[in-house]
Formats: structure tokens, sequence, C-alpha cells
């Protein structure tokens, strides 16, 4: 499969925590994506990260890959309550492809506690 | 702007019954998708179209059939419906290149 896996499937943490999440693959990748779904809505793209960066930033969001180990992790820094949600890890596999399919893991669900 | 747009947003079939449904971007994008989410599976694609004009099977292209309209509209047909096709269908879209994916809010959709 070329699926990203996350993990764990299912963090809990208090208000002002960090939350940290964890992707791996297998393939090799064009690019990783982050996307966040809040129960009942659709998914909303957080960061992308491509195969020659090894982090990015955006507000409270740290995004690390390591394309040796073919991992990458998500930090949210001071969670707030309304970061309770599903994070998904998408990879594009298909590098100088202009299809852009991605391949979704199944999500790890976060419940930051007020 | 509405961005992606997906009706209906609930839908109750019967098995047998056959139904299509409607995605409508206004970004002009140029590709898009159907996923299909199963509780703890993640998404996964069903079919995409990589630029108007063009359709390409996906992950788990059986049983259903697509159309791609015009450059804002790509269409999801069941033609027969089945009890395993119960799920929450996404549709998404693409400008070009190394750019991200966006989603509508989904159909959820039971068949008895």
């Amino acid at each position: 499969s070329q699926q990203g896996e996350e993990d764990p499937q299912a963090l809990s943490i208090q208000e002002g925590e960090n939350a940290t999440m964890n992707c791996s693959y297998k393939t090799s990748i064009n690019n990783l994506q982050w996307y966040r779904q809040n129960s009942g809505r659709g998914l909303v793209h957080l960061i992308l990260i491509r195969s020659n960066e090894r982090e990015k930033h955006s507000g409270r969001l740290r995004v690390t890959l390591d394309t040796s180990k073919k991992s990458s992790s998500l930090l949210i820094t001071a969670s707030r309550a309304a970061d309770t949600a599903s994070y998904f890890c998408a990879t594009d596999p298909e590098r100088g492809s202009t299809l852009g399919r991605l391949y979704f893991g199944r999500g790890t669900q976060l419940t930051v506690w007020p | 702007n509405a961005g992606v747009t997906q009706t209906p947003k609930f839908q109750v079939l019967k098995t047998g019954q056959s139904m299509t449904l409607q995605c409508a971007q206004d970004m002009n994008h140029n590709s898009m998708y159907w996923y299909r989410q199963d509780p703890g599976m993640g998404l996964r694609l069903i079919y995409y179209s990589a630029s108007e004009g063009t359709t390409d099977k996906g992950e788990v292209p059986n049983g259903y059939n697509v159309s791609r309209l015009n450059k804002r509209e790509f269409s999801l047909r069941l033609e027969s419906a089945a009890p395993s096709q119960t799920s929450v269908y996404f549709c998404a879209s693409r400008r070009q290149g190394d750019q991200p994916q966006h989603f509508g809010d989904g159909t959820r959709l039971s068949i008895l």
C-alpha cells in the first residue's frame, strides 16, 4: 500500500499542551501533506512539505520530514479546544506527475480538553 | 467564493437504485477527485480527472462511473447501489503542480 500511516490513532491532551502526530509511508514521495477534518466536515489543508525540505512552520504548526526514515511528524504547539479534529497525512508519490493523486492514512483523532 | 460544492448532503437509497452525486468548484482548478471515507479506512480514491476531458480510475473504482462535464463539474454515478457503497463521499479539486487539494463537505450516503 502507498498509504501513509498515522500514529497514534487517538490522542487526548489538555489545552496548552503540545500535540505530536507521526506519519510513516512506504514509497518515495514528491511531497507530503497534512490535513485536518472537523466532525461532519470536509478536509482542510494545513501544510505541504516537499521531499527536499526537512522542516516547515505555519503559525502553531511545525512539520518535519525525514525521507531516509520515510516518516513525518506534525507538532501543534499550545493546543486549544478548537484544535479538536482528525488529522491526516497524505503522500503524493509521483515525482514529475501532474496527476496529483494523494494517498491518505487513517488519521489521528485529537481531542483537546479545556 | 463557495470553493467545492457537493450535492446532495445526505441520501438514502435502496439496493439496486441509481443516483448521481454532483460536485462543482468555482476556483478554476484543473484536477478533480472523488474519494470515499469509511470508518477506520481513511480516504480512498475512486476516480479522478487530471484535466477537463480526461478521467482515470483510482484505488476503488468498481461500481462507480464518472463524468467531467466541464472544467467546473465532476459527477459520480452509482448505477446499481449496493450496501457496501454506504459511505461518506468527498469531492476535491486542485489547481496544478504542487498544490493542495480543496475538499467539499461530503455526501453521506446510506444504502439499505
